[in-house]
C-alpha cells in the first residue's frame, strides 16, 4: 500500500539550533501534503497544507517565519523548525493527499529542544 | 464549522469482545471520512476510507458505516484482540474546506488479555 516516510523519526538539539524534517511519498505522487503537530494525549493540530512548487497555506497561529514548508516536488517536503526553543518540542506528523484516495501519514518526528 | 467528536474518549474491553467505536460530525457536506488508527509514538494508519455515497467499508474484522444524513460514522472492530490496543481517531473531509481534515479527539482503547 501507499506509504509516508518522515525523517527523522527523534530529533534531540540544543535551542536555537534550526532542525529540518523530511516527508516523502513513497510509491505515489502528492498532490498536497499537510503538516501536523501532535500534544501529548491530543489529536493533530494542522499547521500548514502545501502543494508541489507553491508556497504553504499556513493555519491561523502559526508562524510561518518559524516553521519554513518547503514542497519541491511531488514526492518531497520539507519542513524546518528555525531558531528552535523548548516550546517547539512537539511530535510533528507529515502526511500526503492524491485525488480521492486515503490521506496517508508519516511516522511522525519527536522534536525534543533542550 | 465542522466539528467531530468520538465519543467515549477512552475504552477498556476484555480480549474476545467486540468493539464499537463511536464518531459524530456536525456538518453532512463531506467528501469522505477516513477511520485511523494511531499507536503510542507513532503516526496514523489508515485503516478505512468511506466516501459519501457510501455506508459501509469492511477490511477483515473492521466494519465502518457511515450515515451522513445523522452526521454519524461507527467503527466496528470484531473479536478484538491485546494488539488492537491503541488510538483510534476518525475525520472527515469537508467539501468546503479545501481538502483538509478535520479530527475528532480519538478514542483510546485498551483490550485486556
Amino acid at each position: 500500500g501507499a506509504v509516508v516516510s518522515q525523517h527523522p523519526s527523534w530529533v534531540i538539539c540544543k535551542s536555537g539550533t534550526s532542525v529540518k524534517i523530511e516527508c516523502r511519498s513513497l510509491d505515489f505522487q502528492a498532490t498536497t501534503m499537510f503538516w501536523y503537530r501532535q500534544f501529548p494525549k491530543q489529536s493533530l493540530m494542522l499547521m500548514a497544507t502545501s502543494n508541489e512548487g507553491s508556497k504553504a497555506t499556513y493555519e491561523q497561529g502559526v508562524e510561518k517565519d518559524k516553521f519554513l514548508i518547503n514542497h519541491a516536488s511531488l514526492t518531497l517536503s520539507t519542513l524546518t523548525v528555525t531558531s528552535a526553543h523548548p516550546e517547539d518540542s512537539s511530535f510533528y506528523i507529515c502526511s500526503a493527499l492524491t485525488g480521492g484516495q486515503p490521506q496517508h501519514f508519516g511516522d511522525g518526528t519527536r522534536l525534543s529542544i533542550l | 464549522k465542522q466539528e467531530v467528536t468520538q465519543i467515549p474518549a477512552a475504552l477498556s474491553v476484555p480480549e474476545g469482545e467486540n468493539l464499537v467505536l463511536n464518531c459524530s460530525f456536525t456538518d453532512s457536506a463531506i467528501y469522505n471520512l477516513q477511520w485511523f488508527r494511531q499507536d503510542p509514538g507513532k503516526g496514523l494508519t489508515s485503516l478505512l476510507l468511506i466516501q459519501s455515497s457510501q455506508r459501509e467499508q469492511t477490511s477483515g474484522r473492521l466494519n465502518a458505516s457511515l450515515d451522513k444524513s445523522s452526521g454519524r460514522s461507527t467503527l466496528y472492530i470484531a473479536a478484538s484482540q491485546p494488539g488492537d490496543s491503541a488510538t483510534y481517531l476518525c475525520a472527515v473531509r469537508p467539501q468546503a474546506a479545501g481538502n483538509k481534515l478535520t479530527f475528532g479527539g480519538g478514542t483510546r482503547v485498551l483490550v485486556k488479555p
